[in-house]
């Protein structure tokens, strides 16, 4: 079966600096992968996604995440965090991108 | 153009009641899918329907959690003698239908079973 983890409930970053949001999964094939963004009171808005190809893809907000098929991770960078970036952040899986399976989310909080 | 919408946007209800959940997806997407989403938690899959019919129900519970999209665009959530557990936000989202395509997700309904 499917899963994801992101090993960080919440992650604390000051504004300005680098961040790294961890994801492994485990699924048998090569997956597609997605990065989505939650903000309070918002819906779950797609950063990025990667099918085939490049590994590393690039995203909106100037988010990226490189697939590693040898550590089954699909860790979300960010080079300069801003403090609109505060939020919850979740990693996802899926055979053919349908029926998605979830990790259970980091909490970003950026500190000024 | 409008995104996906759900209503109630709240929903408060005793515990046996039934209560229904609708989701408006976007225009012209064949693809209408429901999450449930537990404090603290990620999503969770409850079912995805390919135009009128439910391509894949798996996630649902139990036989308390039906849902229905009879013409293909907008579709409800049903669920019978509502529990405590049942508790959460259902989250609708609606894709274009191809494989891989972007799920675009609603506000969601948050359910309070009391």
């Amino acid at each position: 079966a499917q899963s994801v983890t992101q090993p960080d409930i919440h992650i604390t970053v000051s504004e300005g600096a680098s961040l790294e949001l961890r994801c492994n999964y485990s699924y048998g094939a090569t997956p597609y992968l997605f990065w989505y963004v939650q903000s309070p009171g918002q819906g779950l808005q797609l950063l990025l996604k990667y099918f085939s190809g490049d590994t590393l893809v690039q995203g909106i907000k100037g988010f990226e995440a490189e697939f590693k098929r040898s550590q089954s991770s699909f860790n979300l960078r960010k080079p300069s965090v801003h403090w609109s970036d505060a939020a919850e952040y979740f990693c996802a899986v899926g055979e053919y991108g349908n029926k998605l399976v979830f990790g259970a989310g980091t909490i970003l909080r950026v500190k000024s | 153009g409008a995104g996906v919408s759900q209503t109630p946007s709240n929903k408060v209800t005793e515990k046996g009641k039934y209560v229904e959940l609708r989701c408006d997806p976007i225009s012209g997407h064949t693809a209408l899918y429901w999450y449930r989403q537990s404090l603290g938690q990620g999503p969770e899959f409850l079912i995805y329907f390919q135009g009128t019919g439910a391509a894949d129900d798996s996630g649902l519970p139990n036989d308390r959690f039906f849902a229905v999209r009879p013409e293909g665009s907008v579709s409800t959530l049903k669920i019978q003698r509502t529990e405590r557990g049942d508790s959460a936000v259902y989250l609708c989202a609606s894709s274009l239908g191809l494989a891989g395509d972007e799920q675009y997700f609603g506000p969601g309904t948050r359910l309070t079973v009391t």
